[in-house]
């Protein structure tokens, strides 16, 4: 069965509003989970690294002001687009890793209008 | 240089063939490597990890080598199902954190 969960699969908004994901974690704990970006025919972009109790590391980039990560638990973590624009429409995957893979979650699809 | 580079494809391969993928990356610091398979608009799933001894799952065998800073991916007897986009996975900096090909797509024709 599914180990992450994400929510919404799916969001439409419009320019200038902010949304948020959320990606759970169903079985163990995870101290630490990512955030990854999918435009299409293109691979995944680790967008940033989700840290329990601390802050976010983001990857070279990427807006941290525009794209807030808060890992207030151990089984959550949320990524808000804050001021969506249409560029921001992609596929957003969250992860967590064990020693030997990374489990995803189904993703979320975001559409800027 | 591309972190991981993959060929993007498509292979378009009648079914019972035998397609090989190849991966190379550009740490070779690099410790882990995986293929995963990601269908599409779905979420990447591990299809198997790759070792220095190279390894075999059913139909799959991955190879590893390191002295070129390439991995492999065989996949014999092609099935149908067997269409998706594969991507090469190497581990990056710390053991959790990975990086990922642009992929290959397959398709898996009868």
């Amino acid at each position: 069965g599914a180990v992450v969960s994400q929510h919404p699969s799916w969001v439409i908004c419009k320019s200038g509003t902010s949304v948020k994901i959320e990606c759970r974690s169903l079985d163990f704990q995870a101290t630490t989970m990512f955030w990854y970006r999918q435009f299409p025919k293109q691979s995944l972009m680790l967008m940033a690294t989700s840290n329990e109790g601390s802050k976010a590391t983001y990857e070279q980039g990427v807006e941290k002001d525009k794209f807030l990560i808060n890992h207030a638990s151990l089984t959550l973590s949320t990524l808000t687009v804050t001021s969506a624009h249409p560029e921001d429409s992609s596929f957003y995957i969250c992860s967590k890793a064990s020693s030997y893979e990374q489990y995803f979650g189904p993703g979320t699809r975001l559409t800027v209008t | 240089r591309k972190e991981v580079e993959q060929d993007p494809g498509p292979f378009n391969v009648p079914e019972g063939a035998t397609v090989a993928f190849n991966c190379t990356y550009s740490n070779s610091a690099s410790q882990s490597f995986f293929w995963y398979r990601q269908d599409c608009r779905k979420e990447p799933k591990l299809l198997m990890s790759v070792y220095s001894s190279g390894n075999e799952d059913g139909r799959f065998t991955a190879q590893l080598n390191r002295a070129s800073q390439y991995i492999s991916l065989l996949i014999r007897d092609s099935k149908l199902s067997d269409s998706a986009t594969y991507l090469c996975v190497v581990n990056s900096g710390g053991y959790q954190k990975v990086t990922f090909g642009t992929g290959t797509k397959l398709q898996v024709i009868p």
